[in-house]
C-alpha cells in the first residue's frame, strides 16, 4: 500500500507507553475539531471529536484536549499498541457545512 | 455495512487527457465531500455537496476541475486536460448531513498519476 508518512514528524513510542500527539489549528472561529487516524493505503478514520465549548473529551483509550487560548489540540493514546501505528491528523471544521481543514499529520511508530 | 466506495482505485493517464473519478457515498448520507491528498500531507478540501446541490467549490484549483452529483447520490469529479501537477490521491467522504456536526466517512481514494 501507499505510505502516507513521508516527510512527516515521527513519534516513536514503546508498546504500552502513553502517546501524546500535538496539533496547532489556525482559525479561532472553528468550533469543532476531529482527530483522524490514517493507516497505510487507507482513508482517514475518525477517532474522536470535540466541540469548542469543551476542553477535554475521553473515548476508549483516547483523550482529546483543546486549548482555545493558544489554538492547540492534543490527542493522548493510553497504553499504545502496535495497531496504533499510523499517521494521525487533526482537523478543524471551518464552516457550518462540514468543510474540514486538516493539519500536517504525525507519524506514530509503536516499537515492541 | 458498505462504506464509501471510489472508482477506479488507480488511474494512470497521459497529460492532456480528461479523467472522471467516481464516488459512491454511504446509502442515506446527504453530504458528500471531495478532498485531494498529496503524499505526506493531510487531505485538502476541494468541494462539497448537500444532496445534489454543490454548496461550496472554493477548493477546486482551477476551472479544469468540476464535480457533479445529479441525483444526490453518486458523484463524479472530472479533471479536464490533466497536467502532471494533478497527480495525487483523490478522496471522497460522506456524512449524514453537513448542517450539523457529523462524522465524515472517507473512501479508499483514487490514486491519479498523470504522465
Amino acid at each position: 500500500g501507499e505510505s502516507v508518512g513521508l516527510h512527516l514528524p515521527t513519534l516513536s513510542v514503546q508498546e504500552g507507553d502513553n502517546s501524546i500527539i500535538n496539533c496547532a489549528y489556525s482559525n479561532s472561529a472553528s468550533d469543532y475539531f476531529i482527530w483522524y487516524k490514517q493507516e497505510s493505503g487507507k482513508g482517514p478514520q475518525f477517532i474522536i471529536d470535540i466541540r469548542s465549548n469543551m476542553d477535554k473529551r475521553q473515548g476508549q483509550r483516547v483523550t482529546v484536549l483543546l486549548n482555545k487560548t493558544v489554538k492547540h489540540l492534543s490527542l493522548q493514546i493510553a497504553a499504545t499498541q502496535p495497531g496504533d501505528s499510523a499517521v494521525y491528523f487533526c482537523a478543524e471544521q471551518t464552516d457550518s457545512w462540514g468543510k474540514l481543514q486538516f493539519g500536517a499529520g504525525t507519524q506514530v511508530v509503536v516499537t515492541p | 455495512g458498505a462504506g464509501v466506495s471510489q472508482s477506479p482505485r488507480y488511474k494512470v493517464t497521459k497529460r492532456g487527457q480528461d479523467v472522471a473519478l467516481r464516488c459512491d457515498p454511504i446509502s442515506g448520507h446527504v453530504s458528500l465531500y471531495w478532498y485531494r491528498q498529496a503524499l505526506g500531507q493531510g487531505p485538502e478540501f476541494l468541494t462539497y455537496f448537500n444532496y445534489e446541490a454543490q454548496q461550496d467549490k472554493s477548493g477546486l484549483p482551477n476551472d479544469r476541475f468540476s464535480a457533479e452529483r445529479p441525483e444526490g447520490s453518486i458523484s463524479t469529479l472530472t479533471i479536464q486536460r490533466t497536467e502532471q501537477r494533478d497527480s495525487a490521491m483523490y478522496r471522497c467522504a460522506s456524512s449524514l448531513e453537513g448542517l450539523a456536526v457529523n462524522e465524515q466517512f472517507f473512501g479508499p481514494g483514487t490514486r491519479l498519476t498523470v504522465l
